[in-house]
């Protein structure tokens, strides 16, 4: 099956610093990656969704300007956290779908795990 | 806005016991549907989906799911359940264009006893 792949898998940093999460799409296009926060024990909430070439759409209550997201290729979103603190630390999961022209299932990285200290 | 709703958050069962998770969303129009299953320590997998056809869909490792479009349910089933299940399981769903990103629900966790 395809292959989404996230880096780093866990990063702990300093409070009012700035990290960078990368979204890459191993073995496959993908005009569309989501991003998406995990807070524990609960569920997945869409954060926003990553367009190639263009502006990120976010979710309601979702800050843009805290939560960069570049989208510069086919194979790579990035999110930033800008300025981060401690309430920011989460499980954070981004997604793409093959550019196939049909529906088809989104297949997820295997998280970054950010602790803001 | 599209809502799912999963009914058990805890699970437990003993092995070869048969499973039945439940799994309900909230879309007024066409939709696609999702089990994803998060085994400890790695990344979310796809168990099945549908999109059209038949609402009884099968998938990996002996699941599957029926989709009843009246009751708006999409339950994930198992008839004899192993220790290797144990694991968060996932329901989500997305419009039926499937260009956006999915609602999940808030995740059952099961626990299979040997």
């Amino acid at each position: 099956g395809a292959v989404v792949s996230q880096h780093p898998s866990w990063v702990i940093c300093k409070s009012g610093t700035s990290v960078k999460i990368e979204c890459r799409s191993l073995d496959f296009q993908a005009t569309t990656m989501f991003w998406y926060r995990q807070f524990p024990k609960q569920s997945l909430m869409l954060m926003a969704t990553s367009n190639e070439g263009s502006k990120a759409t976010y979710e309601q209550g979702v800050e843009k300007d805290k939560f960069l997201i570049n989208h510069a290729s086919l194979t790579l979103s990035t999110l930033t956290v800008t300025s981060a603190h401690p309430e920011d630390s989460s499980f954070y999961i981004c997604s793409a779908s093959p550019r196939t022209g049909r529906r088809t299932e989104a297949f997820f990285g295997q998280g970054t795990r950010l602790t803001v200290v | 806005a599209q809502s799912v709703s999963q009914h058990n958050h805890h699970v437990i069962l003993s092995e070869a016991a048969s499973l039945e998770l439940g799994c309900n969303y909230s879309y007024g129009g066409t939709v696609n549907l999702f089990w994803y299953v998060q085994y400890p320590g790695q990344h979310l997998q796809l168990l099945l989906k549908y999109f059209s056809g038949d609402p009884l869909v099968k998938g990996i490792k002996g699941f599957e799911a029926e989709f009843i479009k009246s009751k708006f349910s999409f339950n994930l089933r198992k008839p004899s359940v192993q220790w290797s299940d144990t694991a968060e399981y996932f329901c989500a769903v997305n419009a039926g264009g499937g260009a956006d990103g999915l609602t999940f629900g808030k995740g059952t966790h099961l626990i299979i006893q040997p």
